[in-house]
């Protein structure tokens, strides 16, 4: 049973461009959740997406959008990047609001 | 203030010692809580769900006080491979159906020989 799943491993981009992160939830789950982990601390809440809405939303500029498919899969993006955007993004997986199991995470370096 | 505050550590154990790891946090709405474990350059690992009539796996014992809003997490008998990052999280449930876990910034653990 694949756990959760996410792509690309490691990202480098230069500021001012756009990213999309995807994420592959696991095996009979339904929720996703993403989060942005900076050097030094704990993941911080993006949004989380059921049934392919966005149902809560963390403290993040609408510069970071997100989409979930109807195969519970789903896709982060992040325009304009900043400097500051580097960091470990994190996508967790759920059934509705259960116990998060998260997958290996997208580095992401801004130039 | 953080919503949920840790200490940083690190804590320096050597092997077989008793460690014990607390966290505060602020908002009172918190539903569900949970430790999880972070190896460096890793995704957190769940480790344990923490209930108010605290709960027992193996080594690891968890309490929740919610009148304290206070976590614990206590390990007995430090192994090695427990050294890691301890990340203390809070649930918040939304409107019945949307959730929201908020991290402290972990407690860092190294067990020594």
């Amino acid at each position: 049973d694949a756990g959760v799943t996410q792509s690309p491993t490691h990202l480098i981009k230069t500021r001012g461009q756009q990213v999309t992160l995807r994420c592959s939830p696991k095996s009979g789950h339904d929720t996703v959740s993403w989060y942005q982990q900076a050097l030094g601390q704990g993941p911080q809440f993006i949004f989380q997406y059921y049934e392919e809405e966005e149902r809560q939303r963390g403290n993040f500029p609408d510069r970071f959008s997100g989409h979930q498919f109807p195969n519970y899969s789903s896709e982060l993006n992040v325009n304009a990047l900043l400097l500051g955007d580097s960091a470990l993004y994190l996508c967790a997986s759920s059934f509705d609001r259960d116990e998060q199991y998260f997958g290996p995470g997208t580095r992401l370096t801004v130039t | 203030r953080k919503e949920v505050e840790q200490d940083p550590g690190p804590f320096n154990v050597p092997e077989g010692a008793t460690v014990a790891f607390n966290c505060t946090y602020s908002n009172s709405a918190s539903q569900s809580f949970f430790w999880y474990r972070q190896d460096c350059r890793k995704e957190p690992k769940l480790l344990m769900s923490v209930y108010s009539s605290g709960n027992e796996d193996g080594r690891f014992t968890a309490q929740l006080n919610r009148a304290s809003q206070y976590i614990s997490l206590l390990i007995r008998d430090s192994k090695l491979s427990d050294s890691a990052t301890y990340l203390c999280v809070v649930n918040i449930m939304y409107y019945g159906t949307a959730s929201k876990l908020t991290f402290g910034t972990g407690t860092r653990l190294q067990v020594t020989l």
